[in-house]
């Protein structure tokens, strides 16, 4: 159980360009999920989190009018990255919180976006 | 802030050996603790969770100490293999149930 799907797994995309990476919980509801970005040989670093139904609240320095959150449903959340640059490509990563009392994540795959 | 900081940044050992690999973070205001390997290119699995309440978690041959008024954990690797070669990542939850992620320990276990 508790697993999560990313798609694209990669992306190529020309700059100016629009990507969308979706994140979806397969077999639970997640209230609330987390977008993550890692540069290589670099950690996670938390991006955002995301609410359904409401705003999705943005870690400091992160532009929310570039990385657009949409989280719809109990098991689709869905990040934008808008009019993509170069220096966006990153391994993307996104993960569900679990409705037990542990709050553990469930990570997805990850998304690999190169902007040329 | 919380930093999370993981000694050694990088391990390289033969098949077999026994490994410790160190956690600290900064605020010990934290709720559960999660230990990850990541292979390269790849996504995150989960490896223990240690919640706020207990100070140890095992799985195989993996044991993970939690001491939140120290603010350290360990990540025991008994008698390694060389599909445990990976990097190692620590994250406590902190407030808002936020995962914070260490800088990670890159291992290498050779035939």
């Amino acid at each position: 159980g508790a697993v999560v799907s990313q798609h694209p797994s990669w992306v190529i995309c020309k700059s100016g360009t629009s990507v969308k990476i979706e994140c979806r919980s397969l077999d639970f509801q997640a209230t609330t999920m987390f977008w993550y970005r890692q540069f290589p040989k670099q950690s996670l670093m938390l991006m955002a989190t995301s609410n359904e139904g409401s705003k999705a609240t943005y870690e400091q320095g992160v532009e929310k009018d570039k990385f657009l959150i949409n989280h719809a449903s109990l098991t689709l959340s869905t990040l934008t990255v808008t009019s993509a640059h170069p220096e966006d490509s990153s391994f993307y990563i996104c993960s569900a919180r679990s409705l037990d009392a542990t709050y553990e994540q469930y990570f997805g795959p990850g998304t690999r976006l190169t902007v040329t | 802030k919380q930093e999370v900081t993981q000694i050694p940044a990088a391990l390289s050992v033969p098949e077999g050996e026994n490994l410790v690999l160190n956690c600290s973070f900064t605020d010990s205001a934290i709720y559960n603790l999660q230990w990850f390997r990541q292979d390269p290119g790849k996504g995150l699995t989960s490896l223990l969770l240690i919640q706020s309440s207990q100070r140890e978690q095992t799985s195989g041959r993996l044991n993970a100490s939690l001491d939140k008024s120290s603010g350290r954990s360990t990540l025991y690797i008994a008698a390694s293999q060389p599909g445990d070669s990976a990097t190692y990542l620590c994250a406590p939850y902190t407030g808002f149930q936020k995962l914070v992620f260490g800088t990670g320990t890159r291992l290498l276990v050779s035939p």
